[in-house]
């Protein structure tokens, strides 16, 4: 157990709609990431938030959102969902920014399946 | 921009056999350097790091990496691998005082047959 948790496990929703992933870090952990898994694209970085501010942009679509909130929690909104987004979407969480010596430390991820 | 590559698509073992996994990445500068492993229905864990200091790094599990800054490899090692070793295995790169996030391998999956 890592201790970075992510709510739901499993979601299904129907293209068109909006979800909500939620992410907490480790105790402690300043930052939060978020990556996608899928089959044909493999693992991709989506963003990056430390201490309730973007830090960092990769390759996340602009129906996609998050924010981190005061508590340190992340949520991740996808919005007009399209069945390509169906994927695993992890959170990581690290004490501090990268370019320091940092691990990053996996939550279980959600399931999305967009039918 | 960071890339890393990861040698293998899928490697296929048999119990007690070596095993080596190829990763190198193309940056210039100073790097942290870490394998994760993803077990089959699971996220992903950490194997092992390197920041600095002795190049030949020993994770858990029984594996170790070593470092070679002149290839700009980070090859991962196991001497003798078990049937539970099945999953897939991610290299990942951090650039140091880049400001760039964390870059991953495409990763490799290892089968062992028992």
């Amino acid at each position: 157990d890592s201790g970075v948790t992510q709510t739901p496990k499993h979601l299904i929703t129907a293209t068109g709609q909006r979800v909500t992933l939620r992410c907490s870090p480790r105790s402690g952990d300043l930052s939060v990431y978020w990556y996608q898994q899928s089959l044909d694209q493999g693992l991709q970085f989506l963003i990056q938030y430390y201490n309730g501010e973007e830090r960092a942009k990769g390759n996340i679509l602009e129906r996609f959102s998050a924010q981190q909130f005061p508590d340190l929690h992340s949520e991740l909104n996808l919005s007009s969902l399209e069945l390509g987004d169906s994927a695993l979407y992890f959170c990581a969480s690290s004490v501090g920014t990268s370019g320091t010596q940092e691990t990053q430390y996996f939550g279980p991820g959600t399931r999305l399946l967009v039918l | 921009a960071q890339s890393v590559s990861q040698h293998n698509h899928h490697v296929i073992l048999s119990e007690a056999a070596s095993l080596e996994l190829g990763c190198n990445y193309s940056y210039g500068g100073t790097v942290n350097l870490f394998w994760y492993v993803q077990y089959p229905g699971q996220h992903l864990q950490l194997l092992l790091k390197y920041f600095s200091g002795d190049p030949l790094v020993k994770g858990i599990k029984g594996f170790e990496a070593e470092f070679i800054k002149s290839k700009f490899s980070f090859n991962l090692r196991k001497p003798s691998v078990q049937w539970s070793d099945t999953a897939e295995y991610f290299c990942a790169v951090n650039a140091r005082n880049y400001g760039q996030n964390f870059v991953f391998g495409p990763g490799t999956r290892l089968s062992v047959l028992p």
